[in-house]
C-alpha cells in the first residue's frame, strides 16, 4: 500500500507561473522527501524535510510539512519548461527506515 | 562521482522466459534497493540490502523473483518465469547508510513481457 498520495494527479501551467502539489500520508513519519522523475529516467532527490521541521527552501523549491494534518506541499516558483516531470513524495515512517512513494503528480510546464 | 549504473536499459521477453537485471551502486554506498515501478504508479520497494545482507524482502514475490548482492557491491535481480504483470521499470537505488536518507537512483530497466 502507498503511504503518500499526491494531489493533483496532473497539473498544467504556463512558464513563469508557480506550481503547487500536495502530499497526504497516513502514519507518523521520521521525514518526508520529494523526488522528480523525467520521462523514461530515474528519480532525482529534490529535498528532505524532517518531522520536526515546518518549512525548507532549496533554490526555487519550497516545501512545507504539517504533521498535525499529515500533509506536505511542494511549491516550484517561476516554473520553466525543464520542470516538466513527475513529482513524487516519499515518506520514511517507523523503524524500518524505508521510503514509501506516492503515485505522483505529473507536471507539465508550457512554454 | 559516478552515479548508479543499470543494465540493460530495455528488455523485451515472452512470458515464462527468464530475465536478469544488473546494478552497480555509487562507490561506498552500503545500502542498495530494488524497486518496481508500474506505469502511472510510484516505485514500490522489492528488496533492500545492507552491504551483502538482506534487510527487507517482504514485498519480493519469492516464487519468481530473486536478488543477490555478492561482495556487497553489485547486485542482480532475476525473474523466472516472467508473467505479463511483471512489465514495469525496475529501478536500482543506493544510499550511504542504513537510514532512509537520500537515495540515488539509476536510470532503470524497462521490461516488457509479451
Amino acid at each position: 500500500s502507498q503511504q503518500g498520495e499526491e494531489d493533483p494527479q496532473a497539473l498544467s501551467i504556463q512558464e513563469g507561473e508557480n506550481a503547487t502539489m500536495n502530499c497526504s500520508y497516513k502514519t507518523s513519519i521520521n521525514n518526508l522527501q520529494w523526488y522528480r522523475q523525467n520521462s523514461g529516467r530515474g528519480l532525482v532527490h529534490l529535498i528532505l524535510i524532517r518531522s520536526n521541521e515546518r518549512e525548507k527552501h532549496s533554490g526555487r523549491l519550497r516545501v512545507t510539512l504539517d504533521t498535525s494534518k499529515k500533509s506536505s506541499s511542494l511549491l516550484i516558483t517561476a516554473s520553466r519548461a525543464a520542470d516538466t516531470a513527475s513529482y513524487f513524495c516519499a515518506t520514511d515512517a517507523g523503524s524500518a527506515r524505508q521510503l514509501t512513494f506516492g503515485s505522483g503528480t505529473q507536471l507539465t510546464v508550457l512554454p | 562521482e559516478a552515479g548508479v549504473a543499470q543494465s540493460p536499459r530495455y528488455k523485451i521477453i515472452e512470458k515464462r522466459q527468464s530475465v536478469a537485471f544488473w546494478c552497480n551502486p555509487i562507490s561506498g554506498h552500503a545500502t542498495l534497493y530494488w524497486y518496481q515501478q508500474i506505469l502511472g504508479q510510484g516505485p514500490k520497494l522489492l528488496i533492500q540490502f545492507q552491504n551483502n545482507g538482506v534487510v527487507d524482502d517482504s514485498q519480493l514475490p519469492k516464487d519468481r523473483f530473486s536478488a543477490e548482492r555478492l561482495k556487497g557491491v553489485d547486485s542482480t535481480l532475476k525473474i523466472q518465469p516472467a508473467k505479463l504483470e511483471d512489465s514495469a521499470v525496475y529501478l536500482c537505488a543506493s544510499s550511504r547508510g542504513g537510514g532512509a536518507e537520500t537515495q540515488y537512483f539509476g536510470p532503470g530497466t524497462r521490461l516488457l513481457v509479451l
